[in-house]
């Protein structure tokens, strides 16, 4: 089993959608976690972290459940501006990040 | 603004050269810097830990005489691919974490997209 695993996609939605991506992963003993986003041949940028009790920022609400291993990402009122790729990323210790193959995401007009 | 500053953004070079990168840590100072490579539609893997003042740490597979790293100061590290094959045409990202605060996520620097022919 892969450390950190998501969706496949690629997501194709058209604006205002809701989109919802999953991620799962394998290291219970993992102590943070995160949403990144990366644009075609670019450097990820953090898009949240993710806490316990579920936190929102915007149109975008992250949540994670420790006992099944599992984050979500929830995008409300999509815009063609999301379309990117969003990376899951696990902290498993000693600031080392694992990161999911990411899920691409395409809003249409 | 930037917080990790990484040169040069692109390189093309003829196979058997070496390629250096930079990485600096832009109004922090860091002891821990992180190598990641990314080969097209996969996900970024971390090829090594850099540590100031002593040894990188790399991760299982990487070749330590291929994937040279210094971390001679706290705001530079440099990752050099020695006599680089096509092969080794990919994406590296250097990134960093402010110190300080425990569960801080990392900060990037812009990559590196290194052509081998």
């Amino acid at each position: 089993r892969k450390e950190v695993e998501q969706d496949p996609g690629p997501f194709n939605v058209p604006e205002g959608a809701t989109v919802a991506f999953n991620c799962t992963y394998s290291n219970s003993a993992s102590q943070s976690f995160f949403w990144y986003r990366q644009d075609c041949r670019k450097e990820p940028k953090l898009l949240m972290s993710v806490y316990s009790s579920g936190n929102e920022d915007g149109r975008f609400t992250a949540q994670l459940n420790r006992a099944s291993q599992y984050i979500s990402l929830l995008i409300r009122d999509s815009k063609l501006s999301d379309s990117a790729t969003y990376l899951c990323v696990v902290n498993r210790g000693y600031s080392t990040l694992t990161f999911g193959k990411g899920t691409m995401l395409l809003v249409s007009p | 603004g930037a917080v990790v500053s990484q040169h040069p953004s692109w390189v093309i070079c003829k196979s058997g050269t070496s390629v250096k990168i930079e990485c600096r840590s832009l109004d922090f100072q860091a002891t821990t810097m992180f190598w990641y490579r990314q080969f097209p539609k996969q996900s970024l893997m971390l090829m090594a830990t850099s540590n100031e003042g002593s040894k990188a740490t790399y991760e299982q597979g990487v070749e330590k005489d291929k994937f040279l790293i210094n971390h001679a100061s706290l705001t530079l590290s440099t990752l050099t691919v020695t006599s680089a094959h096509p092969e080794d045409s990919s994406f590296y990202i250097c990134s960093a974490r402010i110190p300080g605060v425990s569960n801080q996520p990392q900060h990037f620097g812009d990559g590196t997209r290194l052509s081998i022919l």
